[in-house]
């Protein structure tokens, strides 16, 4: 049971355009977001994160939007670089008062910016 | 920043033997680090959580007698897959939890995966 669902695997965008990536979730216990950029025979890295109490994020180039309601999160990246090109990772924390609080992945999906 | 590296970055192994991955916080302190599988186009499955000092804590479906963990220290954690088979080719990814805190977004680090070939 996938708590964390990118249905998009793969993305081609032109440079230049904006770039949307979707995440759905379904657990509702999950009240932090993270977005990852992974590289082929890399770890992924940082990208962005939002937290459930707020619906927008902006840094730089990358915004991540949040719909609590529909539980869905997005992506936003714009203008798209040929530079981006990788597979984006959702990942979602539940409200948890340990420390170490466990990321649940998507499946990723590959993003394409053609020059 | 803070780095974590895994060593080997690839191996290959006959079936039946074991292989042991290592992962090490280079700049930090590690006090929880995570251990990741990844399978061909799906997500990063989380397989256990290892604390400095103590057992490691597995998830559900994945055998503790097979994946072999050890967090010695805190900068070294250690992945020992015990008689491999070829269903245990996959990458292999830890991260890790920097002692010092921070803010959620950067709580864990990633090492660059380990790519696992049983044959």
């Amino acid at each position: 049971d996938q708590q964390v669902k990118q249905n998009s695997p793969s993305l081609s965008v032109q440079e230049g355009r904006i770039s949307i990536l979707n995440c759905d979730y379904t657990n509702s216990m999950f009240d932090y977001f993270l977005w990852y950029k992974k590289y082929p025979a890399e770890g992924p890295t940082f990208l962005i994160s939002i937290s459930s109490i707020k619906d927008k994020n902006e840094d730089g180039r990358f915004t991540v939007f949040l719909n609590k309601s529909a539980k869905h999160l997005s992506l936003h990246i714009v203008p798209s670089q040929p530079g981006d090109s990788a597979v984006y990772f959702c990942a979602a924390i539940p409200f948890s008062s340990g420390s170490a609080r466990q990321l649940t992945f998507g499946s990723g999906t590959q993003l394409t910016v053609l020059p | 920043g803070a780095v974590v590296s895994q060593h080997p970055s690839r191996v290959i192994c006959k079936s039946g033997t074991s292989v042991k991955i290592e992962c090490r916080s280079l700049d930090f302190q590690a006090t929880t680090m995570f251990w990741y599988r990844q399978f061909p186009k799906q997500s990063l499955m989380l397989m256990a959580t290892s604390n400095e000092g103590s057992k490691a804590t597995y998830e559900q479906g994945v055998e503790k007698d097979k994946f072999l963990i050890n967090h010695a220290s805190l900068t070294l954690s250690t992945l020992t897959v015990t008689s491999a088979h070829p269903e245990d080719s996959s990458f292999y990814i830890c991260s890790a939890i920097d002692r010092r805190g921070g803010s959620v977004r950067n709580e864990q680090f990633f090492g660059p995966g380990t790519r696992l070939t049983v044959l």
